[in-house]
């Protein structure tokens, strides 16, 4: 079984600051690990994600997520986040690499604020 | 635009009423997903078809809810006697199986709201 855990629901930042967005989870067999944004009246669009090989992955709008097997984490960062990037961003972890059969974290609002 | 599209974007029904919705993937995309979304929580997986094939459901499809892929191109999800506890957004996404980057292309789903 497997299970994602995004720890915080909402995270209100200023703009140009710097953004972490938690995310752990739990997972008996290996484990592909992926972030999704959802932005208003929008569907589910893919951030970026771990299949193997470097634990430091970048995606889309300037993310970044690193995979962390001893903390069973995959956190997403941002040095420096725009009005833009307001939305809800999710964390998801799949038993294979083509991503489908998802389990989602609860999601994280971002609120960047002018 | 020739993403993901789902009908109708919202569904207001009755207790006990059966309602349906309708998925049309990408064109080239083989693989389809319904999955369903209530307020403040994640998606959480339905069940996946591959060409016309249902390969996987998930325990909380119940037996009021049925998907079907006649052939192997658009999609219907019909729940028969609603629920209140029915009431979310369902998401539909697709993508096509063996490409080098594969990923899940989500539609604006649906919004039931069974009153």
């Amino acid at each position: 079984a497997q299970s994602v855990t995004q720890l915080d629901s909402q995270v209100p930042v200023f703009e140009e600051a710097p953004v972490e967005l938690r995310c752990n989870y739990s997972s008996s067999v290996s484990v592909y690990l992926f972030w999704y944004v959802q932005y208003p009246n929008q569907g589910l669009q893919l951030l970026l994600k771990y299949l193997s090989g470097s634990t430091l992955v970048k995606g889309i709008n300037g993310f970044e997520a690193e995979f962390n097997k001893s903390q069973t984490s995959f956190h997403l960062r941002k040095p420096s986040v725009h009005i833009s990037d307001t939305a809800e961003y999710f964390c998801a972890v799949s038993p294979n690499n083509a991503g489908n059969m998802l389990t989602f974290g609860g999601g994280t609002r971002l609120m960047v604020k002018p | 635009d020739t993403g993901v599209s789902q009908n109708p974007r919202h569904k207001i029904t009755k207790r006990g009423q059966n309602v349906t919705f309708r998925c049309d993937p990408i064109s080239e995309h083989n693989r389809l997903y319904w999955y369903r979304q209530t307020l403040g929580q994640g998606p959480e997986f339905l069940t996946y078809f591959q060409n016309e094939a249902q390969l996987e459901k998930s325990r909380l499809l119940s037996d009021r809810f049925s998907a079907e892929r006649p052939k192997g191109s658009f999609s219907t999800l019909e729940i028969q006697r609603t629920e209140q506890g029915d009431s979310a957004m369902y998401l539909c996404a697709s993508s096509r199986q063996g490409a080098p980057n594969e990923k899940l292309f989500f539609g604006s789903g649906t919004q039931l709201s069974v009153l």
